[in-house]
């Protein structure tokens, strides 16, 4: 089935370690995205991918970084883990950055998520 | 700054209708979109309105008056599996989606 894949599923991680939570998708959409889910907030963007080889710095970005080597992979890294980034995060893929395609929809697509505990 | 409302949580019972309503406050607007969450799992698209009015998909049907800033996404017939959260995001002036909390939908027998 074509889609979002993302590992880990959850992981617990000591504060101060680093992680890299990894985003592949297989529909060869342009765009990419990470969110992060906490109870109570909206999905807040993290950071974004409008196509290949190029990245950007959504709502919260500080603590995070991104790289977009490829179409498919889209990998998260926190350098250096705190408790405040204990959250859900989602990774999403949609077929046109930003602006909508000629159905007039940039649907995203989202990964099942992967629950990070930061102690 | 930039906002999105929703109820925070909403019940209904099996077989009846409900309204989920979101207003928004946005730098710009090039459309609206509705998802559904289930618990636990990701969210998936439902309904994108970009012009007033209504648009209907099956039970589901999402209405959207621009120069009042409010949708809204009406459930019929509902079923025990309409249980979820119910999502609200708007596309802002720089094609940015900015995200409403969520509305909780519980469904009683």
């Amino acid at each position: 089935t074509a889609g979002i894949t993302q590992a880990p599923t959850s992981q617990i991680l000591a504060a101060g370690r680093s992680m890299t939570l990894r985003c592949t998708q297989d529909m060869r959409h342009n765009a990419m995205y990470w969110y992060r889910q906490d109870l109570g907030l909206g999905l807040r963007l993290i950071h974004y991918s409008n196509t290949a080889g190029t990245t950007g710095k959504g709502e919260v970005p500080d603590g995070y970084s991104v790289s977009r080597a490829n179409t498919d992979d889209f990998p998260l890294t926190l350098a250096s883990a705190v408790p405040s980034q204990t959250s859900v995060y989602f990774c999403a893929s949609s077929d046109s950055p930003g602006g909508t395609d000629g159905s007039g929809a940039n649907v995203l697509t989202f990964g099942a998520g992967s629950r990070l505990t930061v102690l | 700054g930039q906002n999105i409302d929703q109820p925070t949580e909403m019940t209904a019972t099996e077989g009846a209708i409900v309204q989920i309503n979101c207003t928004y406050q946005t730098s710009g607007f090039n459309g609206l979109f509705w998802y559904q969450q289930h618990a636990g799992e990701a969210p998936t698209f439902l309904s994108y309105n970009v012009l007033d009015g209504l648009e209907e998909k099956g039970r589901f049907s999402s209405f959207l008056s621009r120069s009042k800033g409010y949708s809204y996404l009406l459930l019929k017939e509902l079923q025990m599996k309409d249980s979820a959260s119910y999502l609200c995001a708007v596309l802002d002036s720089n094609y940015q989606l900015i995200w409403g909390a969520g509305t909780k939908l519980i469904i009683k027998p």
